[in-house]
């Protein structure tokens, strides 16, 4: 069984498209996040929600809108997609931490090219 | 968070011990070390962590010096399959709860 699961696995899209990604995880986790991989390898975080709640939000354009129908879920959905926005993205989730004794698990990544 | 220091690549024959170093020397009290991977373009895959304490598991080792101010990941006996992206990763979260990726060391085991 895989633990995050992140769906297509391959984006192709012209600029200016609308497309979503889908992140679903099995563990029973209560937080789930996005990152973005850009071509220089640099992962960074772009949302955390917990409990179907945002807690963050790392300056991303509002382009890109994440959505959380349950804990188990989370949907990224970009607008207007632009050149830039081509990368790896990678959905993980962890159990959210009132201390720090727990670890993440990432699932395969999406790759989203931009044409 | 803290931030680390990693050295960007290293090279370890295989069946020997790869030891990879970090530096994070601004480390505080209630920050844990973490150690993740990433083979190829693969998701980031989670090794091993610790606050004070040596740590060991089926993986790697982790080394602590008394200070907290650096550590060492050990891979006892690296494979062709340990070829990764390896990063170091000081984090406290109980204020916010992110990972912060620096650029890691690039692990080639070569036969």
């Amino acid at each position: 069984d895989t633990a995050v699961s992140q769906t297509p696995k391959y984006l192709v899209t012209q600029m200016g498209n609308d497309k979503s990604i889908k992140c679903e995880q099995n563990l029973g986790h209560d937080t789930m996040y996005w990152y973005k991989q850009d071509s220089k390898k640099f992962l960074k975080i772009m949302f955390s929600y917990n409990n179907k709640e945002l807690i963050i939000n790392e300056t991303v354009p509002n382009r890109f809108s994440p959505k959380s129908p349950d804990k188990a879920h989370l949907n990224l959905h970009i607008n207007s997609l632009e050149l830039g926005d081509s990368a790896v993205y990678f959905c993980a989730s962890s159990q959210l931490l009132v201390n720090s004794n727990t670890e993440a698990f990432f699932g395969q990544g999406t790759r989203l090219t931009v044409v | 968070d803290a931030k680390t220091t990693q050295p960007p690549s290293m090279d370890c024959a295989e069946g020997r011990a790869a030891n990879l170093p970090c530096n994070h020397s601004t480390i505080s009290g209630n920050e844990y070390v973490y150690w993740y991977r990433q083979i190829h373009s693969q998701g980031p895959q989670y090794i091993i962590h610790g606050l004070k304490n040596n740590e060991t598991n089926e993986m790697a080792s982790l080394i602590i010096t008394e200070d907290r101010k650096s550590s060492t990941l050990i891979l006892p006996h690296a494979t062709l399959r340990d070829t990764a992206v390896y990063y170091c990763i000081v984090r406290v979260s109980y204020n916010t709860d992110k990972l912060i990726f620096g650029t890691g060391t690039r692990l080639q085991v070569f036969p």
